[in-house]
C-alpha cells in the first residue's frame, strides 16, 4: 500500500547536525512533490520545505532557510532532510508528507509518514 | 507572508452537534486551502483540499466552503471518531509557503 517511512531522528547537542530520511513505497515516487512538516511538542503544525517531483525547485520556510536542505533520490524512492547548525526550536517531530496531485504545482498533503523525533539538546 | 487564523481555538460539543470551524487568510487565497485532521500521536489526515472538494475516503459529513480569505469546515454530525483537532493549510504564496493555521481542538462537552 501506499506509504512514506521516516528514520534518522534523535537527539543531537546544538550546532550539529542530522539527516533524516523517508522511504516510499506503492506509488510512483519521482511523479509526486514531496513536503517536510514538523510539529514541536503540544504545539502546531509548521511546514518545512517542499521539493518539485523531479527535484527541480526547492522552497523552505525562513525558520529552515540556509540550514536545512531537501533532496531526493527518484532511483531509490527515498526523500531527505538535511540538518544544519540544529537549534533548540528545532525539537519537533518530522513527518513527511506527498502532495496531492502528480506532476503538479504543491497544494494539499494527501499521504503522511509517521513521524520521527528530533530532540536539540545539550 | 500570509497568515493564517483560526476560529475558535476549541470548542467543545456532543455527539451529533454540528461544528463549525472558521479560518481566515491575511489575504485573498483564491481556493488553494486544504484541512487536515490530527488525533493525538498521529499524523494529520487530509479531509478537504481545494476549499470544498472532499478527499477520498473522508465521511460525507465533513465539509469545507469559503474563497478569497474567509473558509470554514463544517461536521454536520459530530461523532465519537472525530474529537481531534483540525489544523487549515494555504497554498496559494508565491514562492510557496504553506501556512498552517494555529488549529482548533473539538473536545466532548
Amino acid at each position: 500500500q501506499v506509504q512514506l517511512v521516516e528514520s534518522g531522528g534523535g537527539v543531537v547537542q546544538p550546532g550539529r547536525s542530522l539527516r533524516l530520511s523517508c522511504a516510499a513505497s506503492g506509488f510512483t515516487f519521482s511523479s509526486y512533490g514531496m513536503h517536510w512538516v514538523r510539529q514541536a511538542p503540544g504545539k502546531g503544525l509548521e511546514w518545512v520545505a517542499v521539493i518539485w517531483y523531479d527535484g527541480s525547485n526547492k522552497y523552505y520556510a525562513d525558520s529552515v532557510k540556509g540550514r536545512f536542505t531537501i533532496s531526493r533520490d527518484n532511483s531509490k524512492n527515498t526523500l531527505y532532510l538535511q540538518m544544519n547548525s540544529l537549534r533548540a526550536e528545532d525539537t519537533a517531530v518530522y513527518y513527511c508528507a506527498r502532495d496531492l496531485q502528480a506532476v503538479a504545482a504543491p497544494d494539499a498533503f494527501d499521504i503522511w509518514g509517521q513521524g520521527t523525533m528530533v530532540t536539540v539538546s545539550s | 507572508d500570509i497568515q493564517m487564523t483560526q476560529s475558535p481555538s476549541s470548542v467543545s460539543a456532543s455527539v451529533g452537534d454540528r461544528v463549525t470551524i472558521t479560518c481566515r487568510a491575511s489575504q485573498g487565497i483564491s481556493s488553494w486551502l486544504a484541512w487536515y485532521q490530527q488525533k493525538p500521536g498521529k499524523a494529520p489526515k487530509l479531509l478537504i483540499y481545494a476549499a470544498s472538494s472532499l478527499q477520498s475516503g473522508v465521511p460525507s459529513r465533513f465539509s469545507g466552503s469559503g474563497s478569497g480569505t474567509d473558509f470554514t469546515l463544517t461536521i454536520s454530525s459530530l461523532q465519537p471518531e472525530d474529537f481531534a483537532t483540525y489544523y487549515c493549510q494555504q497554498a496559494n504564496s508565491f514562492p510557496p509557503l504553506f501556512t498552517f493555521g494555529p488549529g482548533t481542538k473539538v473536545d466532548i462537552k
